[in-house]
C-alpha cells in the first residue's frame, strides 16, 4: 500500500528565506508524485508533479522538487520565501500501474507561515 | 472553462439527519474523486467513479454514505444517518482519462455534525 509523510505540520520561514518542506513516501512500485498547495478558501492545485525522466521538477512560482528513489523523497523547495507562498502544502502519490485511474493518496499536509 | 464546483460549501446538521452534498466535475472529464480531510489529518480517499461507474469505493467509511453519479455527469454523496464522526471538509475532484494523474479540485465542502 501506498502512503505519504509531511515532516512537521507547520513551518514559519522569513520572507526572502529557503523554503524546505519534506516528503517521504512508501510504494511498491515507481510512484508519480506530487505536490499541491491549499490558498484560504481555495481547493486544492498542482504546484508540480514528477512522473518520468529528470528527477528535478519545476513548478508554478518558483518551487522545485527533487525525486530522490535511494531516500523516497520528493522535499519541496523555493530559494527565497514570498508572503504570498502562505499556504498548505500536500504532498502526494499515486501508482500509475493501477488499473481503471489513479488512486491519489494525501499527506497531512504542511501550513507553511512567511515573516514579513 | 468552469471549475470543479461543490455545493453546498458548508452544511451545519444535528447527529442523526441526512446530508446530500453534490459535485459538478470539469466537463469532460470522466474520472471523479470524492476525499474528505477531518481537521489536520491528511485528505483521504472515499472513492472514485470513471462515468457513471464506482471503479473504486474502498475508502467509503460505511454504508451510512453513498455516493452516485447519474449519467456520468454531477455526483452526489448522501451521508444518512450523520454522526459526529462525519465532520470535516469533502472534496471532490476530477481528472481527464489516465492522464498524468493531475487531480482538479473544487473548494470542497465543509460538513459540520452537531
Amino acid at each position: 500500500a501506498q502512503s505519504v509523510t509531511q515532516l512537521g505540520s507547520h513551518v514559519s520561514v522569513s520572507e526572502g528565506a529557503l523554503v524546505l518542506l519534506r516528503c517521504n513516501y512508501s510504494s511498491s512500485v515507481p510512484p508519480y508524485l506530487f505536490w499541491y498547495v491549499q490558498y484560504p478558501n481555495q481547493g486544492l492545485q498542482l504546484l508540480l508533479k514528477y512522473t518520468t525522466g529528470a528527477t528535478l521538477v519545476k513548478g508554478i512560482n518558483g518551487f522545485e522538487a527533487e525525486f530522490k528513489k535511494s531516500e523516497t523523497s520528493f522535499h519541496l523547495t523555493k530559494p527565497s520565501a514570498h508572503m504570498s507562498d502562505a499556504a498548505e502544502y500536500f504532498c502526494a502519490v499515486s501508482d500509475p500501474f493501477s488499473t481503471g485511474g489513479f488512486k491519489t493518496i494525501f499527506g497531512a499536509g504542511t501550513r507553511l507561515f512567511v515573516k514579513a | 472553462e468552469a471549475g470543479v464546483t461543490q455545493f453546498p460549501s458548508h452544511s451545519v446538521i444535528e447527529k442523526g439527519q441526512t446530508v446530500t452534498l453534490r459535485c459538478d466535475p470539469i466537463s469532460g472529464h470522466d474520472n471523479l474523486y470524492w476525499y474528505r480531510r477531518v481537521m489536520g489529518k491528511e485528505i483521504k480517499f472515499l472513492l472514485h467513479f470513471v462515468k457513471e461507474s464506482k471503479q473504486d469505493e474502498s475508502g467509503m467509511p460505511n454504508n451510512r454514505f453513498l455516493a452516485e453519479r447519474t449519467g456520468g455527469t454531477y455526483s452526489t454523496l448522501k451521508v444518512q444517518p450523520a454522526e459526529l464522526e462525519d465532520s470535516g471538509v469533502y472534496f471532490c475532484a476530477s481528472s481527464q482519462g489516465l492522464g498524468t494523474g493531475e487531480l482538479f479540485f473544487g473548494e470542497g465542502s465543509r460538513l459540520t455534525v452537531l
